[in-house]
């Protein structure tokens, strides 16, 4: 089947750095790919549409100069959290729809925890 | 987008059958629905799809009425490993088409 790869799956960090998450899509081609948040015991939140060659679609009350996303290729989609501080630390989850079916793939997440 | 309802949670025990109901009053004609299973500190499972009547592959069934407006995903025989949250999700599956989670039911199996 379909799988999304997503990489790192935890990192720590200090506040005030930057973290670079990154999603690919191993075996299919994803012109879209979704970046979605995760607090504990809570459903996942869509953060962004990830639109390969053009600028990604934020959801509203994300920042998109705090969470850059780049679609640079069919198969790969990058978050960066900028200058992170503890309150951004949380699960991301990236996910991709195959185009040969209505299913979306989800990349096995990364926990993010800021110092 | 379609809104969903589903239970917070479930309780059951090893080697039952667990059926979790999710609510989409205002689904659209060209959504799909489908069930997802995650594990904690894991990205979201595909579990099974469907449009119409019933649809059965090696994990699950799922039942949706003919209006459309439900779906009860049905676990057979479960067993201590199907401990997980199980999300119901609506949409048309268009590339741009984002889908948007609802709060999921929790699955506790018991020995």
């Amino acid at each position: 089947g379909a799988v999304v790869s997503q990489h790192p799956s935890r990192v720590i960090c200090k506040s005030g750095t930057s973290v670079k998450i990154e999603c690919r899509s191993l075996d299919f081609q994803a012109t879209t790919m979704f970046w979605y948040r995760q607090f504990p015991k809570q459903s996942l939140m869509l953060m962004a549409t990830s639109n390969e060659g053009s600028k990604a679609t934020y959801e509203q009350g994300v920042e998109k100069d705090k969470f850059l996303i780049n679609h640079a290729s069919l198969t790969l989609s990058t978050l960066t959290v900028t200058s992170a501080h503890p309150e951004d630390s949380s699960f991301y989850i990236c996910s991709a729809r195959s185009p040969k079916s209505e299913k979306l793939f989800f990349g096995s997440g990364t926990q993010l925890s800021v110092l | 987008l379609a809104k969903t309802t589903q239970p917070i949670s479930m309780d059951s025990y090893e080697g039952q059958e667990v059926n979790i109901t999710c609510s989409h009053n205002n689904i659209a004609t060209n959504d799909y629905i489908t069930w997802y299973q995650q594990f904690p500190s894991q990205g979201p499972r595909f579990i099974i799809q469907g449009y119409k009547t019933k649809v059965t592959n090696e994990v699950a069934s799922l039942f949706i009425p003919a209006d459309r407006k439900s779906s009860t995903l049905s676990l057979p025989r479960v067993s201590l490993s199907d401990t997980a949250v199980y999300y119901c999700l609506v949409g048309d599956g268009a590339a741009g088409n984002k889908l948007t989670f609802g709060g999921g039911t929790r699955v506790l199996v018991k020995p």
